[in-house]
């Protein structure tokens, strides 16, 4: 079956710090792959997604690039901000898991000014 | 209202009580989803309706008895449920349930404690 597996939270991080959160998957078929950030107190929002190898998924100086050969969807941001702290979800979907999305643990991401 | 609501926001109920969650979606949608989110573990999907009707019962105890009147709401009912039980419950709606899109919108959560 599909699973995805993302980097042991929380992390701590200072105002314009770099981000990476890994995330690495495996799954049946020929997956989309998904990055879903859930704010304090709100339910999770599609951050950004990927439908092929290759593939960069982009929103809000967010970042993650489809490698099928690493089977890896590793999440990136050049300078993070108070406001990005949330817990983040790398997740995929396929015809193999009959369309249901496979979510991640979570990374609990805390940004100090 | 736009999105996904969901209420009540909050619950606290003993184990021999019967309650119920309200999922509504104003977004047009077919398919909708209940998830049950508990500290540590993955976002574990319960059930899939798409246009009312429930495609997907992932081997959830009986205790959990969702009904779906319509595209646009459903419901969780909950009866004699156990302090494991207690987590945030969260409900989705998609497009409908075969889009590759994967894009599913989400509302705040109900967070019921059992005690």
């Amino acid at each position: 079956g599909n699973s995805v597996t993302q980097m042991e939270g929380p992390v701590t991080l200072s105002e314009e710090a770099f981000l990476t959160i890994n995330c690495t998957y495996t799954a049946t078929g020929y997956p989309s792959l998904f990055w879903y950030v859930q704010y304090p107190g709100e339910g999770l929002q599609l951050l950004l997604k990927a439908t092929k190898a290759d593939d960069k998924g982009s929103n809000k100086g967010f970042e993650a690039t489809y490698r099928k050969e690493t089977t890896s969807f590793h999440l990136e941001k050049g300078s993070v901000q108070v406001s990005d702290s949330a817990v983040y979800f790398c997740a995929l979907i396929s015809g193999g898991s009959n369309y249901k999305l496979t979510f991640g643990k979570g990374t609990l991401l805390t940004v100090n000014p | 209202e736009t999105g996904v609501t969901q209420t009540p926001r909050h619950l606290v109920m003993g184990m021999t009580n019967k309650k119920s969650l309200k999922c509504e979606q104003h977004l047009g949608h077919n398919a909708m989803y209940w998830y049950k989110q508990s500290a540590k573990k993955p976002l574990e999907l319960m059930f899939v309706y798409n246009f009312k009707e429930q495609t997907e019962n992932n081997s959830v105890p009986s205790r959990f008895s969702p009904e779906c009147p319509n595209s646009s709401h459903l419901f969780l009912h909950l009866h004699t449920l156990q302090p494991e039980d207690s987590a945030l419950y969260l409900c989705a709606s998609s497009q409908d349930r075969l889009a590759m899109s994967g894009e599913q919108f989400f509302g705040p959560g109900t967070r019921l404690t059992v005690l």
